[in-house]
């Protein structure tokens, strides 16, 4: 089974601090993807990386930041949190193969991390 | 832009069918997903299907797929109480390196 695991289930921050976010995934998996989930809202994508040390904008880029220097590992950055980004942030990875069932493109998720500045 | 709109809200009894609904925009799709988000947890995948089929049936759960209309269903069949979560439809953005673009989600409550 594809495993994708965040570091931490619940984090409570202060504005100002800068914030890591960890996503792991053991199945080797090319491309790895944040979202931030609010109610109302869906999920929307910040970030996504198709490569070790590759990354590309999502739809709502603006005060986050990402690192990938190896595959299993994606991990988004909150380089000055604030209250705004108080939220649930969800990590997600998909390969390029399709999978046994033949489809491709399936994401695999992360319980989730939820987040909360104060 | 794309687009995948959902439905916010819907509540049944136990034992009754659910169905919810998704519309989509992109026409080229391939796949079409399915994922169910339950509380304090990330989403799953549920089921999905192929742009080439109109229904599929895994158990409880009938996918119907209208591509003429762009709309996509998913029925649950006798819902239990375990049901209760969110369902995301999800379709791939052909336009956008296959990423999938996520509905904003609809929320089942089974009333016992």
């Amino acid at each position: 089974d594809v495993k994708v695991t965040q570091s931490s289930r619940y984090l409570v921050k202060r504005t100002g601090e800068k914030v890591f976010l960890e996503c792991v995934q053991d199945m080797d998996h090319e491309n790895m993807f944040w979202y931030r989930q609010d109610p109302g809202l869906g999920l929307r994508l910040i970030y996504f990386s198709y490569d070790v040390k590759m990354k590309e904008k999502g739809d709502i880029p603006e005060g986050y930041s990402v690192s990938r220097e190896k595959k299993e590992r994606f991990s988004l950055i909150l380089e000055s949190a604030s209250t705004n980004q108080t939220s649930m942030y969800l990590c997600a990875s998909t390969s390029l193969a399709s999978g046994s069932s033949g489809a491709k493109n399936i994401q695999y998720f992360g319980a989730g991390t939820r987040l909360s500045v104060l | 832009g794309e687009d995948v709109e959902q439905s916010l809200f819907l509540s049944v009894r136990e034992g009754d069918s659910s169905v919810i609904n998704c519309t989509y925009t992109d026409s080229s799709s391939t796949y079409l997903y399915w994922y169910k988000q339950e509380p304090g947890a990330g989403l799953q995948l549920l089921t999905y299907i192929f742009s080439n089929m109109d229904m599929k049936q895994d158990q409880r759960l009938t996918v119907l797929l209208n591509k003429k209309d762009k709309h996509l269903s998913l029925r649950i069949a006798d819902t239990q109480t375990g049901d209760s979560a969110i369902y995301f439809c999800a379709e791939v953005n052909n336009n956008a390196g296959n990423m999938l673009t996520f509905g904003g989600g609809t929320r089942l409550m089974v009333k016992p």
